[in-house]
Order: structure tokens, then sequence, then C-alpha cells
């Protein structure tokens, strides 16, 4: 099955600084990678996704970039607002026995600094 | 509904007894996940359905956790003769299509507490 890593655990950055969140997968067939955002006391919530078939996708200050080739994936949250804290989780296709499930990363606590 | 919905919210039990954990997906959708989520851990999955066809239950941690969704809608999370390290906040979420074509919509969980 998919196994995916989540670095760092916890980034804090002063508001108005960028943010990077870089997470790696094992399953080379894995073909989209979505990013949640999960605020304290509330469900994960999809800020972003990408598919195998691009490099970069943009929204805003969100920004994700893949690299197949490497099997690594990165959120990029451009002048960062308090709004902005919360708890990361990027994810790839193939948890259980099926490719529809999602495995999880661990997460990253991300904590912006006034 | 607006959203995915999930009861109770919260759930205490004792250990030995069963539990039903409810999700009302939004309408319309047709694949319904359920997650388990440690603290500070990231959702790990447990099961999933296609309208009322569970396609896979391998994550599933033993045979005291079952689910259905018997009219392609509402789904079931039983756990039987619950024990301790049941105890975790449980999330259900749906999606129009399957998710190697979209995101998830997750609802807001049942946080279970086996004492």
């Amino acid at each position: 099955g998919e196994n995916v890593e989540q670095h760092p655990s916890t980034l804090s950055v002063q508001e108005g600084d960028s943010a990077v969140i870089k997470c790696t997968y094992s399953d080379s067939a894995s073909n989209y990678f979505p990013w949640y955002k999960q605020e304290l006391g509330k469900g994960p919530q999809l800020i972003i996704d990408i598919r195998s078939n691009v490099g970069e996708k943009k929204d805003q200050r969100i920004a994700v970039t893949l690299n197949k080739t490497a099997k690594h994936f990165s959120l990029h949250i451009t002048e960062t607002q308090p709004e902005d804290s919360a708890v990361y989780f990027c994810a790839a296709p193939g948890a259980g026995g099926g490719a529809d499930g999602l495995t999880f990363g661990k997460g990253t606590h991300l904590i912006i600094q006034p | 509904g607006a959203g995915v919905s999930q009861s109770p919210r919260y759930k205490v039990t004792k250990r030995g007894q069963d539990v039903a954990l409810r999700c009302d997906p939004i309408s319309g959708h047709v694949s319904l996940y359920w997650y388990r989520q440690a603290l500070g851990q990231g959702p790990e999955f447990l099961t999933y359905f296609n309208y009322e066809a569970q396609q896979d239950k391998s994550g599933l941690p033993n045979d005291r956790f079952s689910a259905e969704r018997p009219e392609g809608s509402i789904s079931t999370l039983t756990i039987q003769r619950t024990e301790q390290r049941d105890s975790a906040m449980y999330r259900c979420a749906s999606s129009a299509r399957t998710a190697a074509q979209g995101g998830y919509t997750f609802g807001s969980g049942t946080r279970l507490t086996v004492v």
C-alpha cells in the first residue's frame, strides 16, 4: 500500500512570510495528491489538489508542486495570515486494498506568529 | 443536506458494549468513506462504499468492526464489544466521485470514548 511521509511536524512562521510543507509518497502509480486543512474541532477540509499530469497548481496564496520522478509534492502558502494557522495534511491514493481510499500524512501544525 | 452529518457528536460507552455511529452524506454523493483519526495523527482509512456496495473493507482493524450503507445514502459503522483502544475520532466523508478523481468532504466526526 501507499506510504506518505510529511515534514515538518510543526512549522512556525512570521505573519506575511511564506510556509512550505513537504510530502513524499511510495507508490509510483499514484496520480492524485490533495491537501487538507484542519482547524481545531473541525473535520479536514480540502484546500487544493493536483493530478499527476501537471507539475504545479496555484489558487491565490496557495500552490502545490509535484515532482513525480522524486515522488514528492509540496504545499506553498505565501503572505501568511493568522487564519492560516491550522494542521495541514497531505494525502495520496492507495489506502487499504484499493486505489480509492486515501493515505494521509501525519500532519503539519502551522503556527502563524503575529 | 449542506454537508456531511455525523451522529452522535460524542459517545461514551463502557468496555464490552456495542456502538453504532451514523453518517449522513451530502445528498447525491455516490461514494462514502469511513476514517479513524487518533489525536495528533492523520485520518486512517477504514472502509468505503460506492452507492450501497462496500468496495473495500481492508482498513477495518478486526471483525468487531462492520459497516453498511443499505440504501446507498446513510451509513452506519458498528463496533461490537468495544475496547479502550477503540477510543478515537471516527470521521465520515463523501464524494461525488471516487477519491482518484476528486476530493472528499469530511463530517465533523464522532468522538468515541470507551471507559
